[in-house]
């Protein structure tokens, strides 16, 4: 029990495909992050959900499309990536998002086509 | 904006003995944390160690030590007694409020791939 669960583990899309990563914490935290992590590069924050509100959108394209109905579930909606999307989105959260420890879940390995 | 180097893109040590990983980071902040973080194969990144800017002392966790020297904004993790299960990449991470106070923003430096050889 990780205590951050995300599906699926692997993903492979085209460009023109519409998919969703999901994130599930078990730990009572009320803030959950999307970062990516892309090869040679350091992990970037895309977005921050405090209490179920979006906080933080880090610049991200408007084909990715967060989700957080909860303060257990965050999704992310895909639709028309492009191959330079390819990366692993890994999923984090934190008591509060002013709180400074994360756990982080396995991510999901995404390559678009 | 802050920034993160990790100068080694790939160290190796035998088992047994000790490795340590180099970082340092850009800021004009007075009061952060830093941290490291493991990620091996199963990718999950997972918290080694945490240091507080205003702590002096340096922090330890069992095999794992840092050697903070904040004048230098430099934060090296020290790896003693190295085990199998050590190999992975090792990302350093600086993390401050942001400006408006509501979320802390934790920038990560790209990180050392560490081989622990029996």
């Amino acid at each position: 029990e990780t205590g951050v669960t995300q599906t699926p583990r692997h993903l492979v899309m085209g460009m023109t495909n519409k998919k969703s990563l999901k994130c599930e914490q078990h730990l009572g935290h009320n803030a959950m992050y999307w970062y990516k992590q892309s090869a040679k590069k350091p992990l970037e924050l895309m977005f921050v959900y405090n209490f179920k509100e979006q906080t933080e959108n880090n610049s991200v394209p408007s084909r990715f499309s967060p989700e957080c109905p909860n303060s257990s579930h965050l999704f992310l909606h895909l639709h028309t990536l492009q191959p330079e999307d390819s990366a692993l989105y890994l999923c984090a959260s934190s008591q509060q998002a002013t709180n400074e420890k994360l756990f982080f879940g396995s991510g999901t390995q995404l390559s678009v086509l | 904006a802050q920034t993160v180097t990790q100068s080694q893109p790939e160290m190796s040590v035998q088992e047994a003995e000790t490795v340590t990983l180099s970082c340092t980071y850009d800021t004009s902040e007075n009061n952060y944390y830093l941290f490291w973080y493991k990620q091996p194969p199963s990718r999950q990144m997972i918290l080694v160690i945490r240091q507080e800017a205003y702590k002096q002392q340096n922090a330890t966790e069992n095999r794992f030590s840092v050697n903070f020297q904040k004048a230098a904004k430099s934060f090296s993790l020290k790896i003693s007694d190295s085990q199998l299960g050590d190999t992975a990449m090792y990302f350093c991470a600086f993390m401050k409020h942001d400006s408006g106070g509501s979320n802390y923003k934790l920038t990560f430096g790209k990180g050392t791939l560490l081989t622990v050889n029996p």
